[in-house]
């Protein structure tokens, strides 16, 4: 069955300082992957997708970056963080022709 | 580009009481149209899509959507709201881009009073 771990699931850092959420497949081949980031009030955010290793397109102009090492793995890096970067990421996969997004259980994030 | 507005940003429902949640996209061909539920501090769960055909279509949980072309609408609704149902709900939509790239309105908050 398809799956999708993302962890951390709570992360509490100081402004400044670098980040790295990890998000990881498993089941699936070649699945696009996204990187959301949710606000109060403000819906979902792409903020990243991926449509195979190495190819990362960037929604939103920011402070972080993805990366795609491996086909079922993608990771959102920043190296300084701002205050305005706190939030709960998601990441999400989409299988081949499915239409339906399946989401990680997010990462709470915590810039003080 | 596609869009999608929520118009509520809470709802309260009685238990047992009947549920409509609102939801108009923006796109000028037929899109593909989805709603998704998030359970507090988790990630999102499909409910039901809709790419063609029948335009009222059934999703998980007893719910229900029916796309209404000239409204540009694709309206959730549930017959009789349970306690679980608490919850937030997103409406998406995808267009030109295929799948690739879903764009979520800003949700809707349902609280289920006793």
């Amino acid at each position: 069955s398809q799956t999708i771990h993302q962890w951390p699931a709570t992360l509490v850092q100081p402004v400044g300082s670098p980040l790295s959420l990890e998000c990881t497949v498993e089941g699936t081949s070649n699945p696009n992957l996204y990187w959301y980031r949710q606000a109060a009030g403000r819906g979902l955010q792409l903020l990243f997708y991926s449509v195979g290793i190495g190819q990362i397109s960037s929604e939103v102009p920011q402070n972080l970056s993805a990366s795609r090492p491996q086909d079922r793995q993608f990771i959102l890096s920043s190296k300084k963080l701002l205050l305005s970067d706190s939030g709960f990421y998601l990441c999400a996969f989409l299988p081949a022709n499915t239409g339906e997004l399946f989401f990680g259980e997010g990462s709470r994030l915590t810039v003080l | 580009a596609q869009s999608v507005t929520q118009p509520d940003i809470h709802i309260t429902v009685s238990e047992g009481a009947s549920l409509e949640l609102r939801c108009n996209y923006s796109y000028g061909a037929t899109p593909y149209l989805f709603w998704y539920v998030q359970s507090p501090g988790q990630g999102l769960q499909l409910l039901l899509k809709y790419f063609s055909g029948d335009t009222l279509v059934q999703g998980i949980k007893g719910f229900e959507a029916e796309f209404k072309r000239s409204q540009s609408s694709f309206n959730l609704r549930k017959p009789s709201v349970h306690w679980s149902d608490a919850a937030e709900y997103f409406c998406a939509v995808a267009g030109n881009t295929g799948f690739q790239k879903l764009v979520f309105g800003t949700g809707t908050r349902l609280l289920v009073s006793p």
